[in-house]
């Protein structure tokens, strides 16, 4: 069992641009979550995907969106960059309610 | 809305000590608790799950206990190792804000040869 994958690993974007990033979680969990980490802070949650739609959302703007596939696999994109969107991105899987995963995360610069 | 703190913010040891890490959150109706460690520049690595109706969880020279009612967590690391240098986050998950984890800041320990 593989655990939870992350793509890219790193990514440099500039203002105003667009990213998507990917995440399959691990072997039978239904559940994925995304969560930004600031450097020097506890991750933030954005938003959690469950059967394909999202379930719960964060404090994060709509320029923050998602998607859930039907092989539970998910994508977080953020549009139109800021700077201060630079930061490490955590995936998370779970069994609905039960113990989360983390992947090993994205790390995204905004230039 | 809830809030987690953790102190110290820092530690910095010498190999062999047995310390205590503190987490505290605001709401108590709490689902469960984990504690995470998490490498530079890396993910987080689960290392204790503490269900609302218990009181403590070991693994190994790791010991967490819980306090819902004081809204207090704790971690203990029993002989430190060069290699638990790391930080450390909490994280509460409860039925009033959904499944997500809501974490702590982290505490940043280095344990010195």
């Amino acid at each position: 069992d593989a655990g939870v994958t992350q793509s890219p690993t790193h990514l440099i974007k500039t203002r105003g641009q667009q990213v998507t990033l990917r995440c399959s979680p691990k072997s039978g969990h239904d559940t994925v979550s995304w969560y930004q980490q600031a450097l020097g802070q506890g991750p933030q949650f954005i938003f959690q995907y469950y059967e394909e739609e999202e379930r719960q959302r964060g404090n994060f703007p709509d320029r923050f969106s998602g998607h859930q596939f039907p092989n539970y696999s998910s994508e977080l994109n953020v549009n139109a960059l800021l700077l201060g969107d630079s930061a490490l991105y955590l995936c998370a899987s779970s069994l609905d309610e039960y113990e989360q995963y983390f992947g090993p995360g994205t790390r995204l610069t905004v230039t | 809305k809830q809030e987690v703190t953790q102190i110290p913010a820092a530690l910095s040891v010498p190999e062999g000590e047995n310390l205590v890490l503190n987490c505290s959150f605001t709401d108590s109706a709490i689902y469960n608790l984990q504690w995470f460690r998490q490498d530079p520049g890396k993910g987080l690595t689960s290392l204790l799950l503490i269900q609302s109706s218990q009181r403590e969880q070991t693994s190994g020279r790791l010991n967490a206990s819980l306090d819902k009612s004081s809204g207090r967590s704790t971690l203990y690391i029993a002989a430190s190792q060069p290699g638990d240098s790391a930080t450390y986050l909490c994280a509460v998950r409860h039925g009033n804000y959904g499944q997500n984890f809501v974490f702590g800041p982290g505490t940043r320990l280095s344990v010195l040869p």
